[in-house]
């Protein structure tokens, strides 16, 4: 079946250790998103990518980088910069002109050792 | 400016409905959406419904929106305890576009 597959589902990381967290579609989808979800709060967009070679900021993006070399593939990283990285991580897509609103991955949920 | 609000809790008895609010500002978003998010798990897509339209039933949910208010509603008729998840309003300008989301509503469905 199609869909979006977050990895690992749980994430620990040290004091100046840069993370990544894997995020894979196989929807054929052009439009792939990153969200932050923090208790209490909304989804924050953090990195989006309208197509590959391509990304633009979301609304938090300091301490975080994208790269979409692959049409299928949006990985992020959390890089030591982010003093305040604990929190739970979504990743979405969506295709060109689909009639369809975001799909989500199930999330990885990322903590401080 | 763009801001989506809701209260943070709800709680029903097993069968009554329940009745989720969201206000937003922008009133040039065309897209409502609610989500559903269930303990670890991402967000699902429940309904969404266009800025041209009043009301959009769909099984036992009902979606409302007043565009002069900015308040959207969804009502889940005859509430289940499977229903209890955390339910999220969000609101687009364009379809496949960038979504502002509120801040989720816990509802909690006691037997």
């Amino acid at each position: 079946d199609g869909g979006i597959t977050q990895s690992p589902k749980y994430l620990f990381r040290k004091e100046g250790q840069n993370v990544t967290l894997s995020c894979e579609q196989n929807l054929n989808h052009d439009a792939m998103y990153w969200y932050r979800q923090d208790p209490g709060q909304g989804l924050r967009l953090i990195y989006y990518s309208q197509i590959v070679n391509d990304f633009q900021k979301g609304d938090i993006a300091e301490g975080y980088s994208v790269s979409r070399e692959k049409k299928e593939s949006f990985p992020l990283t959390v890089t030591s910069a982010q003093k305040n990285p604990t929190a739970f991580y979504l990743c979405a897509s969506i295709g060109q002109g689909a009639t369809q609103p975001q799909h989500f991955g199930d999330g990885t949920r990322l903590s401080i050792l | 400016g763009e801001d989506v609000e809701q209260s943070l809790f709800l709680s029903v008895r097993e069968g009554d409905s329940s009745v989720i609010n969201c206000t937003y500002t922008d009133s040039s978003s065309t897209y409502l959406y609610w989500y559903k998010q269930e303990p670890g798990a991402g967000l699902q897509l429940l309904t969404y419904i266009f800025s041209n339209m009043d009301m959009k039933q769909d099984q036992r949910l009902t979606v409302l929106l007043n565009k002069k208010d900015k308040h959207l509603s969804l009502r889940i008729a005859d509430t289940q305890t499977g229903d209890s998840a955390i339910y999220f309003c969000a609101e687009s300008k364009n379809q496949g576009g960038k979504l502002i989301f509120g801040q989720g509503t816990e509802l909690s469905v006691k037997p």
